[in-house]
């Protein structure tokens, strides 16, 4: 157990529907990233925050979106999704930039 | 732009010693790092360079070249739970001081009796 939850496990849902995926990072941290996996792909990076703000990003469409709010929980936000975004959708925390991540169990999701 | 490669596959036996490589090719360098990760499941942390070397834990070994742009991990005494993805990662080393990680495909290992 690295100490990062994210919730839900899994996700099923229709194409053009919109949902959102939570993480709490580990006690401490207060960097946040996204990662997508897809079989195809591998892992992608989307997104980090640090303490509440945007630090970097990376290829992350348009229609998804991210925060970090002041108790460094992080959501992100998928809209309009699409087939294509089926994927496993991992959240890491580091206690400093540079430092290890630490993973979070992820959330499966499957667009029908 | 950034490239990293590694193995698609690899199969060893159990009890032996398996190296699995890893080159990049990055503008700059801020650290390499080597994660494993069982199907379905999250990656977990293995190991992590920043200067040439070897650094050792355990079974487990990593090695860096900056130089040559290449890492490479070293398992010893291998056991059937060994049987995972082992994936490389760079730092990105692009302006702004990120934790952003940069991943290869993974090499996925099986460990057979």
């Amino acid at each position: 157990d690295s100490g990062v939850t994210q919730t839900p496990k899994h996700l099923i849902t229709a194409t053009g529907q919109r949902v959102t995926l939570r993480c709490s990072p580990r006690s401490g941290d207060l960097s946040v990233y996204w990662y997508q996996q897809s079989l195809d792909q591998g892992l992608q990076f989307l997104i980090q925050y640090y303490n509440g703000e945007e630090r970097a990003k990376g290829n992350i469409l348009e229609r998804f979106s991210a925060q970090q709010f002041p108790d460094l929980h992080s959501e992100l936000n998928l809209s309009s999704l699409e087939l294509g975004d089926s994927a496993l959708y991992f959240c890491a925390s580091s206690v400093a930039l540079g430092k290890e991540q630490f993973f979070g169990p992820g959330t499966r999701l499957t667009v029908l | 732009g950034q490239n990293i490669d590694q193995p698609t596959e690899m199969t060893a036996t159990e009890g032996a010693i398996v190296q699995i490589n890893c080159t990049y090719q990055t503008s700059g360098f801020n650290g390499l790092f080597w994660y494993q990760q069982h199907a379905g499941e999250a990656p977990t942390f293995l190991s992590y360079n920043v200067l040439d070397g070897l650094e050792e834990k355990g079974r487990f070994s990593s090695f860096l070249s900056r130089s040559k742009g290449y890492s490479y991990l070293l398992l010893k005494e291998l056991q059937m739970k060994d049987s995972a993805s082992y994936l490389c990662a760079v730092r990105d080393p692009g302006g702004g001081n990120t934790g952003k990680l940069i991943f290869g495909q993974g090499t996925t290992l099986q460990v057979k009796p």
